[in-house]
């Protein structure tokens, strides 16, 4: 089965504490993850991918292939940070599967 | 400059009536999708062309029906639509040589 599992509906913090909204996923194979932010009523965008490895708006996240977790951190968040968070696999047709996302909201 | 973009970006409309949403893309991309967000904020995949090829078609009601006149567009029909067809809908675009899939802004549909 392939599918992706974000465990927390809303996560809340404070502005300059360390976040990590978790991604698991289930795919035979080798996978291609991806991070997608949405703030209030906009589009879809890419946050990063795996494969890159690269850091975002001071976000990362690491494959970790044992755990098959994909979770996404940033060490110190900003009220902008709010936003909605998916995980999303891409599937073997192509499409990308997604997690049903993570509400993240930074009190000042 | 915009490169996936969708019209209308609100629709109000009576259950029973027929609608559609267009979407566009200018990125050269071979796949296009539709993707349908409810009001818990869940993204599900609803179809995906591939060189006017539909490539997947989950469970959705054949009231809907993709239309792909070209690579480059891939609208969404509607027809006798109900109150539970409410929601956000999101095109996107990919290519194989890009993994990663760009959106449109998004349709939201409101069935009264």
């Amino acid at each position: 089965a392939q599918r992706v599992t974000q465990p927390e509906k809303l996560l809340s913090v404070f502005k300059g504490a360390p976040v990590e909204l978790k991604c698991n996923y289930s795919y035979s194979g080798s996978p291609e993850l991806f991070w997608y932010v949405q703030y209030s009523r906009q589009r879809l965008q890419l946050l990063l991918r795996h494969i890159s490895r690269e850091s975002i708006k001071g976000f990362t996240a690491d494959l970790n292939k044992g755990e098959t977790s994909f979770h996404l951190k940033k060490p110190f968040a900003q009220e902008e940070d709010s936003a909605m968070y998916y995980c999303a696999l891409r599937g073997s047709q192509g499409n990308l599967i997604f997690g049903k996302g993570t509400k993240l909201s930074v009190k000042p | 400059d915009t490169a996936v973009s969708q019209t209308p970006k609100y629709l109000v409309t009576q259950m029973g009536n027929d609608k559609s949403i267009k979407c566009e893309q200018n990125l050269g991309h071979d796949t296009m999708y539709w993707y349908k967000q409810d009001s818990k904020k869940f993204l599900k995949i609803m179809f995906s062309y591939n060189n006017k090829e539909l490539i997947i078609n989950e469970t959705v009601p054949n009231r809907f029906s993709p239309k792909s006149p070209d690579k480059a567009h891939l609208n969404l029909h509607i027809n006798s639509l109900e109150l539970g067809d409410s929601a956000v809908y999101f095109c996107a675009s990919s290519d194989r040589r890009v993994t990663e899939a760009f959106f449109g802004q998004g349709t939201r549909l409101t069935v009264v």
